[in-house]
């Protein structure tokens, strides 16, 4: 089974500063029949369900504001906000989606310095 | 509107039973693959189980595995997760997710607590 991790923990950033989050996987999700990597990061901000920002990596779903972005391959990771905004206070999760059992990272949780 | 709307939580004994709803709207349900996912009150989201389009395959986290099942009714929209032999540590909000690789629409979920 692959393994996700997170880091850090939790990061506080002040308004329009830069946040990055990392997630590390224990085997590559990059797959050999799609020749992708399939590592989505979700947002989930207080009280809601969670809500899918990247697929593929990188891909930013529509409707997914342009400050947030999502790069690497293999088995490390990185979800970035250029210009965090209030909104933005949530808790992000990656999750693998390569094969059974989908497994998410603990989650990095995001507040307003 | 396009919504997955979960139902059937509530209060369970332990070694009780429990079956989760989840009900589709406004698109082609039996084309898509569906995902249930739960988490703990204040913890991190756990994938639990997954279905094929026409119920014929699953998969199940090892954690849950032999004592949930996971099922579809293409005909209701409907999708479920038969829950027998309950724990506490069961307790949790459970989301259904529909696939498209990744989970791109969420319900609101609902929560089960197995307390005596």
């Amino acid at each position: 089974d692959i393994v996700m991790t997170q880091s850090p923990d939790s990061l506080a950033v002040s308004l329009g500063e830069r946040a990055t989050i990392n997630c590390k996987s224990s085997q590559s999700v990059l797959h050999s029949s799609t020749k992708r990597n399939h590592l989505a990061w979700y947002q989930q901000r207080p009280g809601q369900p969670p809500k899918v920002l990247i697929s593929w990596a990188s891909t930013r779903e529509s409707g997914v504001p342009d400050r947030f972005s999502g790069s690497g391959s293999g088995t490390d990771f990185t979800l970035t906000i250029s210009s965090l905004q209030a909104e933005d206070v949530a808790v992000y999760y990656c999750q693998h989606y390569y094969s059974p059992p989908f497994s998410f990272g603990p989650g990095t949780k995001v507040d307003i310095k | 509107e396009v919504q997955l709307v979960e139902s059937g939580g509530g209060l369970v004994q332990p070694g009780g039973s429990l079956r989760l709803s989840c009900a589709a709207s406004e698109f082609s349900f039996g084309t898509r693959w569906m995902h249930w996912v739960r988490q703990v009150p204040g913890k991190g989201l756990v994938w639990v189980s997954r279905i094929n389009t026409d119920g014929s395959s699953t998969d199940y986290a090892d954690s849950v595995k032999g004592r949930f099942t996971i099922s579809r009714d293409n005909a209701k929209n409907t999708l479920y997760l038969q829950m027998n032999s309950l724990r506490a540590e069961d307790t949790a909000v459970y989301y259904c997710g529909r696939e498209n690789w990744f989970i791109d629409l969420w319900g609101r979920g609902t929560l089960v607590t197995v307390s005596s």
